[in-house]
């Protein structure tokens, strides 16, 4: 049922910027539903990363920041860590579903 | 802290039926939405249902609406999602997790660590 379309995989060496794109429509992004992220380290419960497009919950680093445009939205990475190797998946709501929250599809970060 | 524990996974028959609960603490338990959200282990996330903090509204995905039941408990601080006609694709990790307040689109905020639901026969 996602509608919210991320890259299976993004790569990049310590101490690099990445960017995380999730590709929505005219019904959940560009209807300007919020934009959330969340990060699941192996093995473990997803957390909240990014809420409300861009803003960090408290002890989020601010290496981690959220945009959004039209009906994309990104994640931002900077001075990329090891222990940042998660999986990363962004969430909106879709007109369509008649509100429904929906998941991107996930996209998995590995540190060279 | 906010801690929130789910119970009731296990191994079930397809069509088979399940009663999953979400024992919450560290907040207002009534004052917040909650959510159940499952993950096919190796796979992404699917949004399933959310409910109200008085009960008086819930949401279905398309997907599993008319066989999973939404509900709370204020007083024993408990959410629950009952869960009817089990299919071997309903084997996943069920996440129950705290809605942030908000007027929509609410981010969840505190996850708790899931239980795994088996459908095979």
């Amino acid at each position: 049922q996602s509608v919210l379309t991320q890259p299976p995989s993004v790569s990049g060496a310590p101490g690099q910027r990445i960017t995380i794109s999730c590709t929505g429509s005219s019904s959940n992004i560009g209807a300007d539903y919020d934009v959330h992220w969340y990060q699941q380290l192996p093995g473990t419960a997803p957390k909240l990363l990014i809420y409300g497009d861009d803003n960090r919950p408290s002890g989020v680093p601010d290496r981690f920041s959220g945009s959004k445009s039209g009906t994309s939205a990104s994640l931002a990475i900077t001075g990329l860590q090891a222990d940042d190797e998660a999986d990363y998946y962004c969430q909106s709501s879709d007109s369509s579903l008649s509100g429904a929250k929906i998941f991107g599809t996930g996209t998995r970060v590995t540190v060279l | 802290q906010v801690q929130l524990v789910e119970s009731g996974g296990g191994l079930v028959k397809p069509g088979g039926s399940l009663r999953l609960s979400c024992a919450a603490s560290g907040f207002i338990f009534s004052d917040y939405y909650m959510s159940w959200i499952r993950q096919v282990p190796g796979k992404g996330l699917e949004w399933l249902s959310y409910i109200s903090s008085s009960s008086s509204y819930t949401h279905y995905a398309d997907s599993v609406k008319g066989r999973f039941t939404i509900s709370r408990d204020n007083a024993k601080n408990s959410l629950y999602l009952q869960i009817h006609s089990l299919r071997a694709e309903d084997t996943a990790i069920y996440y129950c997790a705290r809605d942030a307040m908000g007027p929509t689109n609410r981010p969840s905020d505190y996850w708790g660590q899931g239980t795994l639901v088996t459908v095979s026969s």
